[in-house]
């Protein structure tokens, strides 16, 4: 079946700094990636939706400055937290879809993003 | 605004139960409808999806009822154990290819052996 693989599981940063995050699809080719935030006991809130080679395009409300997105190519997408703060405290989950119209989603088993 | 309503938000059940959890869109344009299993810690792994052009879909233990006409869809779980105890999330997507899942906001089950 279809895998999509996230690195890092977990990560403690400093305030002040950057975290990347990163998706790849292992055995499929992901046209279409999509990035979620989940809060404790809450649903998943999408962030952002990417297709490979294009930019990002982002939910009402998320900072594209701040949750920088590339999809560089049909197995990779990354997520860089920029000058995360503790409120960026979360769990955030990559999905990704092939071509086709009836095409999976398939999750990544996501990372745990604590600002300290 | 809520396009996927889920019901209910949290659900006991004994081993050897049978688990029902529903769902109620909006959107006539929803041509498929996942659900996914969530342990905590993890993301949400694909249990079951539908189609509209079918009533029914059942693998294994999960089984998928879906009314059009009523704009419903339930999972419904036999044989409850408590390896099933997890969040469950339906989520529904228009037609078209690669569009973003709406989500219900999630049932936690929880198994009693």
């Amino acid at each position: 079946g279809a895998v999509v693989s996230q690195h890092p599981s977990r990560v403690i940063c400093k305030s002040g700094t950057s975290v990347k995050i990163e998706c790849r699809s292992l055995d499929f080719q992901a046209t279409t990636m999509f990035w979620y935030r989940q809060f404790p006991k809450q649903s998943l809130m999408l962030m952002a939706t990417s297709n490979e080679g294009s930019k990002a395009t982002y939910e009402q409300g998320v900072e594209k400055d701040k949750f920088l997105i590339n999809h560089a190519s049909l197995t990779l997408s990354t997520l860089t937290v920029t000058s995360a703060h503790p409120e960026d405290s979360s769990f955030y989950i990559c999905s990704a879809t092939g071509q086709g119209p009836y095409y999976g989603y398939t999750f990544g088993s996501g990372t745990r993003l604590t600002v300290v | 605004q809520q396009q996927v309503k889920q019901s209910p938000q949290s659900l006991i059940v004994q081993k050897g139960g049978i688990s029902i959890i529903n769902c109620a869109y909006e959107n006539t344009a929803f041509d498929y409808f996942p659900w996914y299993q969530q342990f905590p810690g993890k993301g949400p792994a694909l249990l079951i999806a539908i189609r509209p052009d079918v009533s029914e879909k059942k693998e294994g233990r999960f089984t998928i009822s879906f009314n059009k006409s009523a704009k419903q869809f339930s999972l419904h779980i036999m044989d409850s154990q408590p390896g099933d105890s997890a969040t469950y999330f339906c989520a529904a997507r228009p037609g078209g290819s690669n569009y973003k899942l709406t989500f219900g906001k999630g049932t936690l089950l929880t198994v009693n052996p």
